[in-house]
C-alpha cells in the first residue's frame, strides 16, 4: 500500500484564521514532506522531516508552521494567510536509507484564502 | 546542479494511438528519474521510476520509458492512448546526493480526443 492522505480535501479561510493540514501515512517512512503547487505549474518544496526532525525549509515564510508529532503524521499550521497562499498543498512521503529514494504523494489540500 | 526539460508544454492525440512525451535531464551524478501523473484536482501518482537498473522501465496503466544516458533523456511512451490518460504529466529527477530535493520539469498537459 503505498497511501499518503490528506485532511481537510478542501479549505476556506479568512486572512485572520489559524487552521491546520493533516497529512498520515502508514508505510514506514521516515522522511515526509510539504510542497505547494499552484495552477499550471510543478509543486515547489516548502520543508522536508527526516526522522521526525526538520531538516530542510525551502524560506517558507512564518505564518506556515509545520510539525511532525510522530512517524506517521505531519501537519501545517496556517496563520494570518495572504491571498497568493491560494493552492494546491500537497504532502508526500519517503523511505530513508537509500539513494534511490521514491517520494510518494497524497491527493492534497485545496486552500483558498480570502 | 540538476535540471529536467519537458520539450512540449501541450500534447494531443487522438484516442488509440501512440503517445511520446519527451524529458531531457541533466544531472552530475547517476540520476534516479521519474514520471508522474496528475489527474485535475487531484495529487500526483508515480507511473515510473528508473534507478540505475534496466533502462527500459515499465509503469501502471501501460505507460513505459527508456532511459538513454548518451541523449540524456527519459521519453515517456504508450502503445495507444485512452480517454482516461488525459492529464498533466510530469518528469523528475533527483541526485543520490540530494534524494530530498526533486527537480520537477515544467510539465506536459496530455490532451485525448474521441
Amino acid at each position: 500500500d503505498t497511501e499518503v492522505t490528506q485532511t481537510p480535501k478542501h479549505l476556506v479561510m479568512g486572512m485572520t484564521n489559524k487552521k491546520s493540514l493533516k497529512c498520515e501515512q502508514h508505510m514506514g517512512h521516515r522522511a515526509m514532506y510539504w510542497y505547494k503547487q499552484k495552477a499550471k505549474k510543478p509543486p515547489e518544496l516548502m520543508f522536508v522531516y527526516s526522522y521526525e526532525k526538520l531538516s530542510i525549509n525551502e524560506s517558507v515564510p512564518s505564518r506556515f508552521s509545520p510539525e511532525c508529532p510522530n512517524s506517521s503524521l505531519l501537519n501545517l499550521h496556517l496563520h494570518a494567510l495572504q491571498p497568493e497562499d491560494s493552492a494546491l498543498y500537497l504532502c508526500a512521503s519517503s523511505q530513508l536509507g537509500t539513494s534511490q529514494e521514491t517520494q510518494y504523494f497524497g491527493p492534497g489540500t485545496r486552500l483558498l484564502v480570502l | 546542479a540538476q535540471s529536467v526539460t519537458q520539450l512540449d508544454s501541450h500534447v494531443s492525440v487522438s484516442e488509440g494511438t501512440p503517445v511520446l512525451l519527451r524529458c531531457n535531464y541533466s544531472s552530475s551524478y547517476s540520476p534516479s528519474l521519474f514520471w508522474y501523473v496528475q489527474h485535475p484536482n487531484k495529487g500526483l501518482q508515480l507511473l515510473l521510476k528508473y534507478t540505475s537498473a534496466a533502462t527500459l522501465v515499465k509503469g501502471i496503466n501501460g505507460f513505459e520509458a527508456e532511459f538513454k544516458k548518451s541523449e540524456t533523456s527519459f521519453h515517456l511512451t504508450k502503445p495507444s492512448a485512452h480517454m482516461s490518460d488525459a492529464a498533466e504529466y510530469f518528469c523528475v529527477v533527483s541526485d543520490p546526493g540530494s534524494a530530498r530535493q526533486l527537480t520537477f520539469g515544467s510539465g506536459t498537459q496530455l490532451t485525448v480526443l474521441p
